[in-house]
């Protein structure tokens, strides 16, 4: 079974400038997420998609990130301008589906880094 | 607000010896708690999962409990090995099935 992907792996930038992320999550699972991970803290969930619809944006940072997931599968998160303080480990998981204690799997993660 | 604390930023042992890291919370009420691993470089990989009725887990040389009266798990590995060297994070999540809130770590280095 492929696990999830993403992509890049790793990406440098400039502040105010935008940057996008790519994630395939595993063949049939519903549920999406992305997470934040700045150095030596755990991962924070930014949005959580079930199929194409938002359950949980509360944490996403709306006036400079977007994600979606188009047709339920892939998913994109982008940051328009992108902050010094954005620089962290972006993960996506995905679950079969959410709550009950539902196994995440993750990806490698994309590390951005914004000077 | 909700807080996880897990015990120390790194725990140094012995090959051999049992390796126990502690996770704390406050202000939450979780249904299951999740252990998962993760080594550098690499995104976590979910290990073990505990539910709030239970006091127990056990998956080889793993060994989970779970006090919701003292709003605390251990995490145990026994006759630890250098290849168990990582980063374990532990991982709320309420009956709600809101999302996963996750301590900040413990990273595991078990010398030979």
């Amino acid at each position: 079974e492929a696990g999830v992907a993403q992509s890049p792996r790793y990406k440098i930038i400039e502040k105010r400038q935008s940057v996008a992320f790519w994630c395939n999550p595993i063949s049939g699972h519903a549920t999406l997420y992305w997470y934040q991970q700045i150095l030596g803290q755990g991962p924070k969930l930014l949005i959580q998609f079930q199929n194409n619809g938002v359950v949980d944006d509360s944490q996403l940072p709306k006036d400079r990130f977007s994600a979606e997931r188009l047709k339920g599968v892939d998913s994109t998160l982008k940051i328009q301008p992108a902050k010094l303080e954005d620089s962290a480990v972006y993960l996506c998981a995905s679950s079969l589906s959410s709550g009950g204690g539902e196994t995440q799997y993750f990806g490698p993660g994309t590390r951005l880094l914004v000077l | 607000s909700q807080k996880i604390e897990q015990n120390s930023e790194a725990l140094n042992i012995q090959e051999g010896k049992t390796a126990t890291l502690t996770c704390n919370y406050t202000n939450y009420s979780p249904a299951y708690l999740q252990w998962y691993r993760q080594d550098p470089g690499r995104g976590p990989v979910f290990l073990l999962l505990i539910r709030e009725n239970e006091k127990e887990k056990r998956k080889e040389r793993l060994k989970v409990t779970f006090d919701t009266t003292l709003k605390q798990s251990l995490f145990h590995i026994t006759a630890s090995q250098p290849a168990d060297s990582a980063t374990y994070l532990c991982a709320l999540e309420d009956q709600a099935g809101t999302a996963l809130i996750f301590g900040k770590g413990t990273t595991l280095s078990v010398s030979s």
